[in-house]
């Protein structure tokens, strides 16, 4: 158990739709990463936050937007989601920056129909 | 668009052989290079974050190497066990610009068979 919680685990939404995954970092991390990992792709970094700031930028669309919050949980938002939104997303947290190991959530599948 | 490559893409060893597979990547504005374990059905666990030029870190079985000025780093792994059995990634840090992010390989998956 890595101490990073996501949720929900699983989610089944249609096209079109908007969703939340949240995440709780560990205790103390103040660094959030947010991934997609799609079939056949790597994972795919797609944005960071540290201490409620934006601090990097990947491949996030522009449906695609997060935010950290005071308690430093994150949310990751999907909106006019489309089939190939498809994918496993993960949650990691790091004590401050990127070159600390991070330390991954379990995942949210998310499935659109 | 930062390259990091992984070889081979899989690997079948019996349990008791060693192993080694490799990381490639840029060699210019290197910051940092991270090692990580996903088992299928969980999720990616760090095992090593290597700085240096001629780094070598050890985990129990688990060793890694780095070289900077080439851009390739080893993971061995000795004796395989079974339980060793997962997909094997890395990730480069480059300094400057951005510089908060870790590019991924698609990783070695490796599979040890009893």
């Amino acid at each position: 158990d890595s101490g990073v919680t996501q949720t929900p685990k699983h989610l089944i939404t249609a096209t079109g739709q908007r969703v939340t995954l949240r995440c709780s970092p560990r205790s103390g991390d103040l660094s959030v990463y947010w991934y997609q990992q799609s079939l056949d792709q790597g994972l795919q970094f797609l944005i960071q936050y540290y201490n409620g700031e934006e601090r990097a930028k990947g491949n996030i669309l522009e449906r695609f937007s997060a935010q950290q919050f005071p308690d430093l949980h994150s949310e990751l938002n999907l909106s006019s989601l489309e089939l190939g939104d498809s994918a496993l997303y993960f949650c990691a947290s790091s004590v401050a920056t990127s070159w600390d190991e991070q330390y991954f959530g379990p995942g949210t599948r998310l499935t659109v129909t | 668009i930062l390259n990091v490559e992984q070889s081979p893409q899989s690997l079948h060893v019996q349990e008791g052989d060693s192993t080694n597979f490799t990381c490639s990547f840029p060699s210019s504005n290197f910051y940092a290079l991270h090692w990580y374990r996903w088992e299928t059905a969980k999720s990616p666990e760090a095992l090593f974050v290597m700085t240096l030029n001629g780094d070598e870190k050890k985990k129990g079985r688990i060793s890694a190497t780095l070289n900077t000025k080439e851009g390739y780093s080893y993971l061995y792994i000795k004796g395989s066990q079974p339980e060793d059995s997962a997909t094997y990634l890395c990730a480069f840090k480059p300094s400057g610009g951005s510089n908060y992010k870790l590019t991924f390989g698609k990783g070695t998956l490796l599979t040890v068979n009893p």
